[in-house]
Protein backbone atom coordinates (compact mmCIF):
# COMPACT_ATOMS: atom_id res chain seq x y z
CA UNK A 1 0.00 0.00 0.00
CA UNK A 2 1.23 3.95 -0.83
CA UNK A 3 2.52 5.63 2.32
CA UNK A 4 4.04 8.94 3.03
CA UNK A 5 6.48 9.42 6.24
CA UNK A 6 7.26 13.12 7.25
CA UNK A 7 9.85 12.06 9.60
CA UNK A 8 10.14 15.21 11.32
CA UNK A 9 7.30 16.74 13.52
CA UNK A 10 8.53 19.68 14.54
CA UNK A 11 11.38 22.17 12.73
CA UNK A 12 12.24 25.41 14.09
CA UNK A 13 14.23 27.76 12.12
CA UNK A 14 15.12 31.71 12.19
CA UNK A 15 13.51 33.98 9.98
CA UNK A 16 15.71 34.27 7.02
CA UNK A 17 17.32 30.51 7.39
CA UNK A 18 17.16 27.85 4.43
CA UNK A 19 14.54 25.07 5.10
CA UNK A 20 14.43 21.62 4.04
CA UNK A 21 11.45 19.94 5.05
CA UNK A 22 11.59 16.08 4.24
CA UNK A 23 9.01 13.75 2.60
CA UNK A 24 9.58 9.72 1.79
CA UNK A 25 7.17 7.94 -0.62
CA UNK A 26 6.19 4.42 -0.77
CA UNK A 27 4.69 3.31 -4.40
CA UNK A 28 4.91 0.96 -6.52
CA UNK A 29 4.87 3.24 -9.93
CA UNK A 30 5.56 6.44 -11.17
CA UNK A 31 4.43 8.86 -8.33
CA UNK A 32 2.26 11.97 -8.08
CA UNK A 33 3.27 14.04 -5.30
CA UNK A 34 2.29 17.37 -3.85
CA UNK A 35 2.92 19.48 -1.09
CA UNK A 36 0.21 21.34 1.17
CA UNK A 37 0.63 24.43 3.69
CA UNK A 38 -1.95 24.43 6.52
CA UNK A 39 -1.99 27.41 8.35
CA UNK A 40 -4.00 28.02 12.22
CA UNK A 41 -8.26 27.78 11.43
CA UNK A 42 -7.23 27.73 7.08
CA UNK A 43 -7.79 24.66 4.86
CA UNK A 44 -5.08 22.97 2.77
CA UNK A 45 -3.07 25.40 0.06
CA UNK A 46 -1.36 23.73 -2.90
CA UNK A 47 2.50 24.85 -2.81
CA UNK A 48 3.55 22.75 -5.61
CA UNK A 49 3.08 19.25 -7.49
CA UNK A 50 5.01 16.82 -9.64
CA UNK A 51 3.54 14.66 -12.41
CA UNK A 52 6.76 14.13 -14.56
CA UNK A 53 9.31 15.58 -16.53
CA UNK A 54 11.62 18.32 -14.07
CA UNK A 55 12.41 16.78 -11.25
CA UNK A 56 12.64 20.21 -9.48
CA UNK A 57 9.38 21.62 -9.48
CA UNK A 58 9.22 25.49 -8.45
CA UNK A 59 5.83 26.44 -6.40
CA UNK A 60 4.25 29.33 -4.96
CA UNK A 61 5.84 31.45 -2.13
CA UNK A 62 8.77 30.61 -3.42
CA UNK A 63 9.61 27.02 -2.62
CA UNK A 64 10.57 24.75 -4.57
CA UNK A 65 10.87 20.82 -4.07
CA UNK A 66 13.03 18.11 -6.21
CA UNK A 67 11.70 14.58 -6.64
CA UNK A 68 14.20 11.77 -6.15
CA UNK A 69 13.12 8.69 -7.61
CA UNK A 70 16.22 6.90 -5.87
CA UNK A 71 15.37 7.63 -2.58
CA UNK A 72 12.35 8.03 -2.93
CA UNK A 73 11.87 11.78 -1.85
CA UNK A 74 10.29 14.46 -1.98
CA UNK A 75 11.65 17.00 -0.36
CA UNK A 76 10.20 20.74 -0.17
CA UNK A 77 12.90 23.54 0.10
CA UNK A 78 12.97 27.12 0.40
CA UNK A 79 16.31 29.50 0.51
CA UNK A 80 14.81 31.91 3.21
CA UNK A 81 12.19 31.82 5.68
CA UNK A 82 9.84 34.29 6.14
CA UNK A 83 8.09 34.36 9.69
CA UNK A 84 5.12 33.80 7.72
CA UNK A 85 5.76 30.72 6.59
CA UNK A 86 5.15 29.55 10.16
CA UNK A 87 2.31 26.78 9.35
CA UNK A 88 1.88 22.98 9.06
CA UNK A 89 3.36 21.79 6.01
CA UNK A 90 1.94 17.80 4.24
CA UNK A 91 3.05 16.23 1.85
CA UNK A 92 1.12 14.00 -0.14
CA UNK A 93 0.46 11.14 -2.87
CA UNK A 94 -1.90 9.90 -5.31
CA UNK A 95 -2.84 6.55 -4.16
CA UNK A 96 -3.26 3.70 -7.45
CA UNK A 97 -6.84 3.26 -8.07
CA UNK A 98 -7.52 5.80 -10.54
CA UNK A 99 -9.79 8.41 -8.73
CA UNK A 100 -7.24 10.52 -6.96
CA UNK A 101 -7.12 9.90 -3.65
CA UNK A 102 -4.70 11.50 -1.68
CA UNK A 103 -2.73 9.62 1.11
CA UNK A 104 -1.16 12.62 3.44
CA UNK A 105 1.65 11.96 5.71
CA UNK A 106 1.42 13.20 9.09
CA UNK A 107 2.93 16.89 8.60
CA UNK A 108 5.49 18.81 9.84
CA UNK A 109 4.96 21.66 11.74
CA UNK A 110 7.50 25.01 11.12
CA UNK A 111 8.32 27.50 13.45
CA UNK A 112 10.00 30.74 12.65
CA UNK A 113 11.96 32.68 15.17
CA UNK A 114 12.69 36.02 14.73
CA UNK B 1 -17.80 30.79 -6.42
CA UNK B 2 -13.97 31.49 -6.05
CA UNK B 3 -12.87 28.77 -3.65
CA UNK B 4 -14.19 25.57 -2.00
CA UNK B 5 -16.81 26.90 0.55
CA UNK B 6 -17.73 24.66 3.64
CA UNK B 7 -20.60 25.65 6.36
CA UNK B 8 -21.07 25.62 9.24
CA UNK B 9 -17.17 26.32 9.91
CA UNK B 10 -17.68 25.40 13.44
CA UNK B 11 -20.34 23.09 14.63
CA UNK B 12 -20.51 22.20 18.76
CA UNK B 13 -22.93 19.08 19.20
CA UNK B 14 -24.17 16.58 21.57
CA UNK B 15 -23.21 13.41 21.51
CA UNK B 16 -26.31 10.94 20.15
CA UNK B 17 -27.19 14.47 17.34
CA UNK B 18 -26.98 14.14 13.52
CA UNK B 19 -25.07 16.54 12.14
CA UNK B 20 -24.93 17.47 8.41
CA UNK B 21 -21.90 19.58 7.16
CA UNK B 22 -22.13 21.35 3.55
CA UNK B 23 -19.53 21.73 0.95
CA UNK B 24 -19.96 24.10 -1.97
CA UNK B 25 -16.84 23.24 -4.63
CA UNK B 26 -15.70 25.29 -7.02
CA UNK B 27 -17.49 26.23 -10.24
CA UNK B 28 -16.87 23.49 -12.76
CA UNK B 29 -15.21 20.71 -10.88
CA UNK B 30 -16.77 17.61 -11.27
CA UNK B 31 -14.69 15.58 -8.92
CA UNK B 32 -15.91 16.01 -5.17
CA UNK B 33 -13.21 14.47 -1.77
CA UNK B 34 -14.21 14.45 1.40
CA UNK B 35 -10.79 13.84 4.21
CA UNK B 36 -11.15 13.99 8.37
CA UNK B 37 -8.33 15.53 10.17
CA UNK B 38 -7.88 14.56 13.74
CA UNK B 39 -5.43 14.60 16.30
CA UNK B 40 -5.07 10.85 16.50
CA UNK B 41 -5.00 9.93 12.75
CA UNK B 42 -3.87 12.72 11.12
CA UNK B 43 -5.26 13.53 7.53
CA UNK B 44 -7.79 10.31 5.60
CA UNK B 45 -9.63 10.01 3.14
CA UNK B 46 -13.39 9.55 3.35
CA UNK B 47 -15.15 9.55 0.17
CA UNK B 48 -15.03 10.96 -3.44
CA UNK B 49 -17.61 12.06 -5.55
CA UNK B 50 -17.26 12.36 -9.65
CA UNK B 51 -21.26 13.98 -10.90
CA UNK B 52 -23.36 12.59 -8.51
CA UNK B 53 -21.64 9.38 -7.83
CA UNK B 54 -19.45 8.19 -5.31
CA UNK B 55 -18.06 4.09 -6.45
CA UNK B 56 -16.32 3.53 -3.36
CA UNK B 57 -17.55 4.12 0.11
CA UNK B 58 -14.76 1.94 1.76
CA UNK B 59 -13.15 4.81 3.37
CA UNK B 60 -16.11 6.02 5.56
CA UNK B 61 -15.29 5.38 9.30
CA UNK B 62 -18.52 3.89 10.05
CA UNK B 63 -22.13 3.36 8.77
CA UNK B 64 -23.39 6.05 10.77
CA UNK B 65 -21.20 8.21 7.77
CA UNK B 66 -22.85 9.06 4.84
CA UNK B 67 -22.60 11.65 2.35
CA UNK B 68 -24.41 12.72 -1.31
CA UNK B 69 -24.14 14.92 -3.93
CA UNK B 70 -27.20 16.69 -5.86
CA UNK B 71 -27.05 18.47 -9.26
CA UNK B 72 -23.56 17.81 -9.69
CA UNK B 73 -22.15 20.65 -7.36
CA UNK B 74 -22.83 21.20 -3.56
CA UNK B 75 -22.30 17.70 -1.09
CA UNK B 76 -23.50 16.89 2.46
CA UNK B 77 -21.73 14.49 4.43
CA UNK B 78 -24.19 13.28 7.07
CA UNK B 79 -23.10 11.93 10.66
CA UNK B 80 -25.86 9.99 12.49
CA UNK B 81 -25.66 9.73 16.60
CA UNK B 82 -22.69 11.73 16.70
CA UNK B 83 -19.65 9.50 19.41
CA UNK B 84 -17.19 12.06 20.96
CA UNK B 85 -14.62 10.44 18.33
CA UNK B 86 -16.69 11.92 15.63
CA UNK B 87 -14.69 15.36 16.72
CA UNK B 88 -12.88 16.16 14.32
CA UNK B 89 -11.73 18.78 11.01
CA UNK B 90 -14.11 17.54 8.10
CA UNK B 91 -11.82 18.94 4.82
CA UNK B 92 -13.56 18.94 1.44
CA UNK B 93 -11.78 19.39 -1.93
CA UNK B 94 -12.46 19.36 -5.28
CA UNK B 95 -11.15 19.39 -8.64
CA UNK B 96 -11.75 19.67 -12.02
CA UNK B 97 -11.80 16.05 -12.82
CA UNK B 98 -10.49 12.78 -11.17
CA UNK B 99 -7.59 13.28 -13.81
CA UNK B 100 -4.74 13.85 -11.35
CA UNK B 101 -5.37 17.35 -11.06
CA UNK B 102 -4.73 19.07 -8.34
CA UNK B 103 -7.64 19.52 -5.07
CA UNK B 104 -8.46 22.17 -3.74
CA UNK B 105 -9.60 22.79 -0.38
CA UNK B 106 -11.77 24.15 1.48
CA UNK B 107 -11.56 25.35 5.03
CA UNK B 108 -13.05 23.05 6.80
CA UNK B 109 -15.50 22.30 9.39
CA UNK B 110 -14.67 22.16 12.94
CA UNK B 111 -16.62 19.49 14.42
CA UNK B 112 -16.92 19.21 17.87
CA UNK B 113 -19.10 16.49 20.24
CA UNK B 114 -19.74 16.96 23.66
Amino acid sequence: AQSVTQPDIHITVSEGASLELRCNYSYGATPYLFWYVQSPGQGLQLLLKYFSGDTLVQGIKGFEAEFKRSQSSFNLRKPSVHWSDAAEYFCAVVASGGYNKLIFGAGTRLAVHP
Amino acid sequence: GAGVSQSPSNKVTEKGKDVELRCDPISGHTALYWYRQSLGQGLEFLIYFQGNSAPDKSGLPSDRFSAERTGGSVSTLTIQRTQQEDSAVYLCASSLDLGNQPQHFGDGTRLSIL
